[in-house]
């Protein structure tokens, strides 16, 4: 079956712009998270989502940062006023349940903010 | 803050060697240790998930095993082959409703 999708695959952008990255989860995951990797650093988690329950937001960067989870489904992380820091790769996984459960992760989106 | 650290960074062998790295973790409020291989170009894979102190999983040529008293696992590969070079992450849980805390990985090359 299909696994977890993102788009774009890459987005350049001029510092202080929005960006939007989109993620699609396999069909049936309850769990969507959002991590991300700088350049040197390990995977650093971002947000948790799990079925209906508020979203576990505790490793967002700043304010900047939101992101939302449509119909139990489909994922946005919304970046506002971008900075040159927040170039990375941005990687969204899902799973059947719980942080417990493999993870199975999507080809990832690099943003680069020039 | 808790740290999963990953040893070593980076490691060169030659196709046929076995090798091992290492992955240590805070040993208090385990709930799980996951271990995931990441190809150049590709996403993160999972290979395996252990809970239990003392589980030992296998898969082909690559083995883990968990000792959560202590807060350390080992990954192994027998035989390293060229389709094995990739940066193997392992990832902590502690508790059932966290989130994962990734280790920085450790990148494996191997040389026909």
């Amino acid at each position: 079956g299909a696994g977890v999708s993102q788009s774009p695959s890459n987005k350049v952008t001029e510092k202080g712009k929005d960006v939007e990255l989109r993620c699609d989860p396999i069909s049936g995951h309850t769990a969507l998270y959002w991590y991300r990797q700088s350049l040197g650093q390990g995977l650093e988690f971002l947000i948790y989502f799990q079925g209906n329950s508020a979203p576990d937001k505790s490793g967002l960067p700043s304010d900047r940062f939101s992101a939302e989870r449509t119909g139990g489904s489909v994922s946005t992380l919304t970046i506002q006023r971008t900075q040159q820091e927040d170039s990375a790769v941005y990687l969204c996984a899902s799973s059947l349940t719980s942080p417990g459960a493999e993870q199975y992760f999507g080809p990832g989106t690099r943003l680069t903010v020039t | 803050i808790l740290n999963v650290e990953q040893s070593p960074q980076s490691l060169h062998v030659q196709e046929g060697d076995s090798t091992n790295f290492t992955c240590s973790f805070p040993s208090s409020n385990f709930y799980a240790l996951h271990w995931y291989r990441w190809e150049t170009a590709k996403s993160p894979e999972a290979l395996f998930v252990m809970t239990l102190n003392g589980d030992e999983k296998k898969k082909g040529r690559i083995s883990a095993t968990l000792n959560t008293k202590e807060g350390y696992s080992y990954l192994y590969i027998k035989g390293s082959q060229p389709e094995d070079s990739a940066t193997y992450l392992c990832a902590y849980l502690g508790g059932s409703q966290g989130n994962l805390i990734f280790g920085k990985g450790t990148k494996l090359s191997v040389k026909p």
